[in-house]
């Protein structure tokens, strides 16, 4: 079985450029979470949508970051415009809502100069 | 705040020694305690799990300690081999909220 997808894996941009994160959760689970994974701050959650509603978005550091859900299967997290401040690991996970596990993808390194 | 407090950050071991990883929580609402292993270049993968209504649990190598009383976790690692070197991350959630709230990580090398 396929695990949660994440494209692309890494990603090199200028600051101000916009940059869009991609995921695919595992088929059945309706529930998708987006992370971020920097040394200073460990694993950051920033959003989190159920059925393809965001629950949560407390997270999220500023307006510059955005997510959608448009489907059960495929999620973006959009960043506009980038900063060299928001260079770290993006992880997506999946889990079923009545189940406590959540299954990570690969992550994007995403890396603003 | 940091709802889930995690020790040590790093931790060096020898192999076959036993390691361990402590964390300590706050919120009395949490009913689930996983562990998390993470190699580098890769996500946070389930490792083992416990619920407040067992005091221990053990899956092959590893074993989750639980004191509810104390509000405190830990990961124990016995015989620990070089394989094992990963960075581990306790968690914590309410069984009514959706969001784990991770520890800071732990750094675990054991070495040859």
């Amino acid at each position: 079985d396929a695990g949660v997808i994440q494209s692309p894996r890494h990603e090199v941009t200028e600051m101000g450029q916009e940059v869009t994160l991609r995921c695919k959760p595992i088929s059945g689970h309706n529930s998708l979470f987006w992370y971020r994974q920097t040394m200073m701050r460990g694993l950051e959650l920033l959003i989190y949508f159920n059925n393809n509603v965001p629950i949560d978005d407390s997270g999220m550091p500023e307006d510059r970051f955005s997510a959608k859900m448009p489907n059960a299967s495929f999620s973006t997290l959009k960043i506009q415009p980038s900063e060299p401040r928001d260079s770290a690991v993006y992880f997506c996970a999946s889990s079923l809502q009545v189940l406590y596990e959540q299954y990570f993808g690969p992550g994007t390194r995403l890396t603003v100069t | 705040q940091q709802q889930v407090k995690q020790s040590p950050q790093s931790l060096i071991v020898q192999k076959g020694g036993i390691s361990i990883i402590n964390c300590a929580y706050e919120n009395t609402a949490f009913d689930y305690f996983p562990w998390y292993q993470q190699f580098p270049g890769k996500g946070p993968a389930l490792l083992i799990a416990i619920r407040p209504d067992v005091s221990e649990k053990k899956e092959g190598r590893f074993t989750i300690s639980f004191n509810k009383s104390a509000k405190q976790f830990s990961l124990h690692i016995m015989d620990s081999q070089p394989g094992d070197s990963a960075t581990y991350f306790c968690a914590a959630k309410e069984q009514a909220g959706t969001a784990l709230i991770f520890g800071k990580g732990t750094t675990l090398s054991v070495s040859s």
